[in-house]
Parts: structure tokens; sequence; C-alpha cells
């Protein structure tokens, strides 16, 4: 059962080009997350949203950044697109210290 | 800082045999909670199993791992493997009050006829 929704599905796009994704979640969690898994299957976090603060930035570049309108929603903006952007971006949400739920990803491809 | 390893990037079986995926951490935190999920092709990861009591053994759908405390491990095993377990393994830490899981590169089983 998906209770973590990503859209879109898949993206390609060109390099340099600006591209957003969105994810809500209808688990009522109070955290929400953006992992990136690239081409090697390398799982890494790079935000975390708790009650709309940022809460954890994994050094990841200025070009990426997150937005949240409410706890449910967490939405991940790319201004300038790099060809090793290409990768799955994956949603999730959790209560604080609990497992995480995903979301599907979102298969980005840059060319 | 806080981290994982999996040694093994790709293991491939022939069904029937038995599964064990490698997982070792590092973390500052002594109470830390271990998790394996799972990610099967086109679909989302999911939690396969969990634990934070040492030495105690957790099982869920043919699956099961022991968390070593005193040699930071919690492998992933399995009697007998089935085509179907075919999929991407991640073992992760969660550490810390930020709910932040530490993944890394995974382990990809294959499973074969």
């Amino acid at each position: 059962e998906t209770a973590v929704f990503q859209t879109p599905n898949y993206h390609v796009t060109q390099v340099g080009n600006e591209v957003s994704f969105n994810c809500k979640q209808t688990l009522g969690h109070d955290t929400m997350y953006w992992y990136k898994q690239d081409s090697k299957k390398l799982l890494k976090i790079m935000f975390s949203y708790n009650n709309k603060q940022l809460i954890v930035n994994e050094t990841v570049p200025r070009r990426f950044s997150p937005q949240s309108s409410d706890k449910a929603h967490l939405n991940l903006r790319i201004k300038s697109v790099e060809p090793e952007d290409s990768a799955v971006y994956l949603c999730a949400s959790s209560r604080v210290d609990t497992e995480v739920f995903f979301g599907k990803g979102t298969r980005l491809t840059v060319v | 800082g806080d981290s994982v390893t999996q040694k093994e990037g790709l293991v491939t079986l022939t069904e029937g045999l038995p599964v064990m995926l490698n997982c070792t951490y590092q973390t500052i935190y002594s109470n830390a909670f271990l998790f394996w999920y799972v990610h099967y092709l086109n679909e989302s990861p999911r939690l396969l199993l969990k634990s934070s009591t040492d030495n105690k053994r957790t099982e869920h759908q043919g699956f099961h791992a022991t968390l070593h405390k005193s040699s930071s491990s919690f492998h992933l095993q399995k009697s007998s493997a089935q085509l179907s377990d075919s999929a991407l393994y991640y073992c992760a830490p969660l550490t810390g009050n930020t709910g932040k899981l530490i993944f890394g590169l995974g382990t990809t089983l294959q499973v074969q006829p």
C-alpha cells in the first residue's frame, strides 16, 4: 500500500533546465525526506523537513532546494540541472526515530 | 561519522541455496536501531526487518537477522533463496534523534533457477 506519492515517475531534461518534483504523504508523519539513489545504487539523504523546518541538509549543491507548504508535502527543485544529477530521487516520511516510508521515486535523466 | 558497510555489491545464488548478506555499521550511538530495507525494481524501498536488541534474532517473511553490538553487525539471512527474493537490499542504522537513516550502496541479490 503506497502512502508516499511522487510525481512525475520519470523526467528527461537538458542540462541547465529547472525541474521540480512533488511529494505528498498521507501517513500523518511529521518528518519528510529526500534521498538520492545514484547509478551505483548509493542511497544518500539530501534533506529532511520536520514541521516545515529543515533539520538535516547533507551538503548538497545549492542548485537543489526543498520546498514545503505543509507537513504532508515536500517538493524538490533543481535550479539548473547538470549531468551528474541523473538519478532516482526518493521521497520518504517518518515519525521521529522510526522507520521511513518511501515513495516509488522519480527517475531524472539529464541529457 | 556514522556509516554502514555492505561488502558485497552483488550476490548471485541458485534457487534453494541459503542467503547471507553481510552488514557492518559504525555509530557513536550505543542504542542505534538497525534496519534492512528491500527495493524491488519499480517499487518503493520497504522495510524488511529491524532490531535494536543485542543478540536477539528478528524474523520477517522468511528472512532473519541478529544484531550483534560487539561486532557491529546485522547480517541478513534466509535458509532457502527464492526467485522472488531477487532485489536490492539495504542495511541501515538509525542514529541520533533526527530519524536519519544511513544507507550505503546496498547489495543486489540475484536468484537464478
